[in-house]
């Protein structure tokens, strides 16, 4: 397997813009977790699914921040519009299930800049 | 409340020292896990505990469960083990939620 799948590598953007994060989580992986990666804030969890479906979205910053998993193959994460302060690393991660005992694989994660 | 801490925040070592990251954590757990994040971002898992010890290569983890403490220890520590170590704990009232500690910057001198 060739692990978690994140695209773009980096991303700058202009402050208003749209972007789309995207996610391949591991097959088979039911739970799905993206994080965000701040020199202040240290790493974050934004949103969880399980078996595609948002269990917890409790993170997600505000209504700019929008998250989908249309498939258990493929998930996006969108800022619209994006702002400087979105600027930081956003990292997505599966794992079997939400059960105590299966550890995280973690994408490369997505660098945004906004400017 | 639910917290993690590490320690050293920093550290630098020669080329061949063994090397000790700890993490504390405040109420019960269900399970412990210990990453490395390098320069340039990425992150890998390096163990998930809940019990006991394991052993990768250079690399051991050990956890106390009534002292509520893990270690990561780096034997014949080399510059390619620089990095950020992260100590992620998930508690016993969360079946998903990981807390973080701040991470260790680890740096292996030549």
């Amino acid at each position: 397997d060739a692990g978690v799948i994140q695209s773009p590598r980096h991303e700058v953007t202009e402050m208003g813009q749209e972007v789309t994060l995207r996610c391949k989580p591991i097959s088979g992986h039911n739970s799905l977790f993206w994080y965000r990666q701040t020199m202040m804030r240290g790493l974050e969890l934004l949103i969880y699914f399980n078996n595609n479906v948002p269990i917890d979205d409790s993170g997600m910053p505000e209504d700019r921040f929008s998250a989908k998993m249309p498939n258990a193959s493929f998930s996006t994460l969108k800022i619209q519009p994006s702002e400087p302060r979105d600027s930081a690393v956003y990292f997505c991660a599966s794992s079997l299930g939400p059960l105590t005992n299966y550890g995280y694989t973690f994408g490369s994660g997505t660098r945004l800049t906004v400017v | 409340k639910n917290e993690v801490e590490q320690s050293p925040q920093n550290l630098t070592a020669q080329e061949g020292e063994f090397i000790t990251i700890n993490c504390s954590y405040s109420v019960g757990i269900s399970a412990l896990h210990w990453l490395q994040q390098h320069p340039g971002g990425g992150i890998v898992s390096l163990f998930m505990l809940s019990s006991g010890k394991k052993k990768h290569g250079r690399l051991i983890a050990t956890i106390n469960i009534q002292e509520k403490h893990s270690s990561l220890h780096i034997t014949a520590s080399h510059p390619r083990d620089s990095a950020v170590y992260i100590c992620a704990v998930r508690f016993m009232d969360s079946n998903y939620q990981l807390i973080w500690g701040a991470g260790t910057k680890l740096i292996i001198k030549p």
